[in-house]
Formats: structure tokens, sequence, C-alpha cells
């Protein structure tokens, strides 16, 4: 069970777009629409941004999208705000029946 | 609204054992598949168990399998975790989670904290 690969950082300024990527296999991100994302400040509870690769959950703001390409998935924040400094989690289904979670990209605000 | 409580976490040594229950309210727990995450201190977040809505099946992650057992109860709106042979690397906050249709985790206890040292 390896997990999805995530930048380890990215950062940009507000009011930029930015994109964090997520990499699976066929396995994985690229068998599946079952791709989720996450938000985590320090200290708190994950909160659920994105699942089924797209679909944005009551409550999240549009500035938060997702996509996928073939084995690797991305989430892109636009309007970069300061308050969207936070560390990012994607994760998949897997065909053997589990789940698996990327490593963690903190976003830096400039 | 939907409300998920962790409760039994504790410090314990190698070789121990410890077993983790989660408490759901503002919602059907035989409705939906339940799992199990955990996050090591200043780590990233990775995936231990599911149960399925019956409780009849039940996966792991790699680093669990033959020492974790994942249970519920239904009838109580109960989830619980029973953990045997704990290593050091089990050390962790173990949070209670929710599975959507989507396999997304929508909603999320506040966590229980594991301790494994000697």
């Amino acid at each position: 069970q390896s997990a999805l690969t995530q930048p380890a950082s990215v950062s940009g300024s507000p009011g930029q777009s930015i994109t964090i990527s997520c990499t699976g296999t066929s396995n994985d991100v690229g068998g599946y629409n079952l791709v989720s994302w996450y938000q985590q400040f320090p200290g708190k509870v994950p909160k659920l941004l994105i699942s089924d690769v797209s679909e944005r959950p009551s409550g999240v703001s549009f500035r938060f999208s997702g996509s996928k390409s073939g084995n690797t998935a991305s989430l892109t924040i636009s309007g970069l705000q300061a308050a969207d400094e936070a560390d990012y989690y994607c994760s998949s289904y897997v065909d053997n029946g589990t789940l698996v979670f990327g490593g963690g990209t903190k976003l830096t605000v400039l | 609204q939907v409300q998920l409580v962790e409760s039994g976490g504790a410090s314990v040594k190698p070789g121990g054992s410890l077993r983790l229950s989660c408490a759901a309210s503002g919602f059907s727990l035989s409705d939906y598949y339940m799992t199990w995450i955990r996050q090591a201190p200043g780590k990233g977040l990775e995936w231990v168990s599911y149960s399925s809505s019956s409780g009849e099946t039940t996966y792991y992650a790699d680093s669990v399998k033959g020492r974790f057992t994942i249970s519920r109860d239904n009838a109580i709106n109960s989830l619980y975790l029973q953990m045997n042979s704990l290593r050091a690397d089990d050390t962790a906050v173990y949070y209670c989670v929710r599975v959507s249709r989507s396999w997304g985790f929508d909603y999320w206890g506040q966590g229980t904290l594991v301790t494994v040292s000697s």
C-alpha cells in the first residue's frame, strides 16, 4: 500500500491560483473517480473539500476545485487567501478494497 | 447534527492492548461504512481500517493487519477498534470517521491519542 505522491510544499501569493498534484497508479487514482481532498489546519481535524474527483460538499467555497488526468488528480485553489494556508491531503479508493492517502502538501501563502 | 466522539486513548507499553470506542449520533450507523484514520505526531494521515455498514466486511492497512480488529454495534451506534501487539510506531491520534457514498471521509471525530512507549 504505497502512499499517493504529493509535493511536500507549494506556495503562492494572495489572489493567485495554485495547483496541488496527487499521483497514484491505475490501481487507485487512475482506475476510479473516487479521489477526495482534505484541508487540515494545525491542531485541527481534517475537513472534506472535494469528493468524486471534483464534487464540492455543501459549504465548501467555489474557489476549491478538483480534476483528474490519468493517474494524477489535482486540487486547484483560485483567488488564494491567507486563510487557505494549511495542509492538504488527497485520498483514493484502491482496487484491492483498501484506501490510501497522499503524504500531504503544506500550502504557504506568501 | 452528526457527531462522532472517540474514547479509549491512553499511554501503553509496547506489546500491550487497547480498545478504542466511537459513539456516533445524528445519523444511523447502520446506514454507513465507517473507518479509523490515524495521524502520528507531526506526520500525515494514514488510513487504518474500515467496516461495511453491516460489519460483515472489513479491510485493514498492511501496517495493522493481524493486530487490529474493527467492529461495530449498530444497535447502540458504536464503532470500535481493538488494538493488540502495539508498537511504538502505532503512536498517533486516532480518528473515527464516517465514509460517504463516494469514499470521501465526510465527518470526523476530534480524535483520541494513543501513545505506545516503554
